[in-house]
């Protein structure tokens, strides 16, 4: 298993256009995030699926933003309508789930993707 | 809201000298999850120590070791014999014990290691 993966890794788009993103999770883990991450900041929390069902949704997630989990396994996260302040990397992660030993024991653990860069002009 | 502070947006320690990044967070649950991340230029965030709020002992990962004081909302992380390859980004991060790894990151600490 090569980890999360995520296309593309950097895409340049006009204001008003839309973009897709899509994430590869490792294959065994049930639970995706997404995350928003703008220069100089940490990651915000966007959204998160166990398996095909999207089970919370931040406030930061407006209606131009929609992220699908068709299968339980790839995800995308489409933006309609870009605006300049959607610039930012986004960063996708994955989980096993509750109960489930990981490379640290204990809990879950996100194994995060690359992310994808988005410039909007 | 949960809400994580880092107040050192940039740190520097020599090579194979000690050094300690600091971690204040706010929540009214008693029992959670922090996290320090790590970030290498361009390269994905990977976990580098965990703690359980209900644990009293503080974690270790062979360099890497957290100073968790619960009553102070304090977790601090400590890097001994500091190596070139730890120069990122280090995110705290706090997660609510609820079944998910939905994760409050702060702003992060840029790490420089001079050699």
């Amino acid at each position: 298993d090569t980890g999360v993966s995520q296309n593309p890794r950097h895409k340049i788009t006009k204001r008003g256009q839309n973009v897709t993103f899509r994430c590869d999770p490792i294959s065994e883990h049930n639970r995706l995030y997404w995350y928003r991450q703008t220069l100089g900041q940490g990651p915000e929390f966007l959204t998160y699926f166990q398996n095909e069902a999207q089970l919370e949704k931040s406030r930061l997630l407006s209606d131009r933003f929609s992220a699908e989990r068709p299968k339980g396994s790839f995800s995308t996260l489409e933006i309609q309508r870009t605006e300049q302040g959607d610039s930012a990397m986004y960063l996708c992660a994955s989980s096993l789930g509750r109960g489930t030993s990981t490379q640290i024991s204990g809990a879950n653990v996100l194994t995060f993707g690359a992310g994808s860069r988005l410039t909007v002009l | 809201a949960q809400t994580v502070t880092q107040s050192q947006p940039e740190m520097s320690v020599q090579e194979a000298e000690t050094v300690t990044l600091s971690c204040t967070y706010d929540t009214s649950e008693s029992d959670y999850y922090l996290f320090w991340y790590k970030q290498p230029p361009s390269r994905q965030m990977i976990l580098v120590i965990r703690q359980e709020a209900y644990k009293q002992q503080n974690a270790t990962e062979n360099r890497f070791s957290v100073n968790f004081q619960k009553a102070a909302k304090s977790f601090s992380l400590k890097i001994s014999d500091s190596q070139l390859g730890d120069a990122a980004m280090y995110f705290c991060a706090y997660s609510e014990n609820f079944g998910n790894e939905k994760l409050t990151f702060g702003t992060g600490t840029r790490l420089t290691i001079i050699p």
